[in-house]
């Protein structure tokens, strides 16, 4: 199947710091890619739409000024945490489509956020 | 009422047993169906596709009835391995809806 890749796999910063998050589609061309949030225990929340040039679409009660996503190219998209508190601490995971029109979707190993 | 409703668990089974897990959904729109498999800590993988006509991939089969806006997957001959959690996936609107998940624990 397609590879997705995120960096980094885990990362702890101090509150009110900024983090930046990758996700890359190493093998294919992803014009749509996703962010999901997980908290343990929980289902996978959907965060935001990110189609490639253009803006993300975020979900009802995701702070688009705080989570802020690029996708500039067919195979990176970021997420930047801003002002980040303990409460963003989560495990955050991105996935990427295919250019066809399709529900599969392809995900990335994830990333654990600490924030102390 | 969740979108994706599912028994969390978790379930204890021994090797060999054969398990059933369900799913309800809310959105009676909602085209696409899934199963996917989680190990702890790690992203969720595709395990399977779900059909109205019912499919099987080995030990697994997976069956939608949308009259019921019910979803199951039916593992046999159950493997140590097998221990995980399954997420039942609906998508919609080119969005994928992920349940909470139910948790599987095989023992020996």
């Amino acid at each position: 199947g397609a590879v997705v890749s995120q960096h980094p796999s885990r990362v702890i910063c101090k509150s009110g710091t900024s983090v930046k998050i990758e996700c890359r589609s190493l093998d294919f061309q992803a014009t749509t890619m996703f962010w999901y949030r997980q908290f343990p225990k929980k289902s996978l929340m959907l965060m935001a739409t990110s189609n490639e040039g253009s803006k993300a679409t975020y979900e009802q009660g995701v702070e688009k000024d705080k989570f802020l996503i690029n996708h500039a190219s067919l195979t990176l998209s970021t997420l930047t945490v801003t002002s980040a508190h303990p409460e963003d601490s989560s495990f955050y995971i991105c996935s990427a489509r295919h250019r066809d029109p399709s529900y599969e979707q392809y995900f990335g190993p994830g990333t654990r956020l600490t924030v102390t | 009422r969740k979108e994706v409703e599912q028994d969390p668990g978790p379930f204890n089974v021994p090797e060999g047993a054969t398990v059933a897990f369900n799913c309800t959904y809310s959105n009676s729109a909602s085209q696409s169906f899934f199963w996917y498999r989680q190990d702890c800590r790690k992203e969720p993988k595709l395990l399977m596709s779900v059909y109205s006509s019912g499919n099987e991939d080995g030990r697994f089969t997976a069956q939608l009835n949308r009259a019921s806006q019910y979803i199951s997957l039916l593992i046999r001959d159950s493997k140590l391995s097998d221990s995980a959690t399954y997420l039942c996936v609906v998508g919609s609107f080119q969005k994928l809806v992920f349940g909470t998940g139910t948790r599987l624990l095989v023992s020996p």
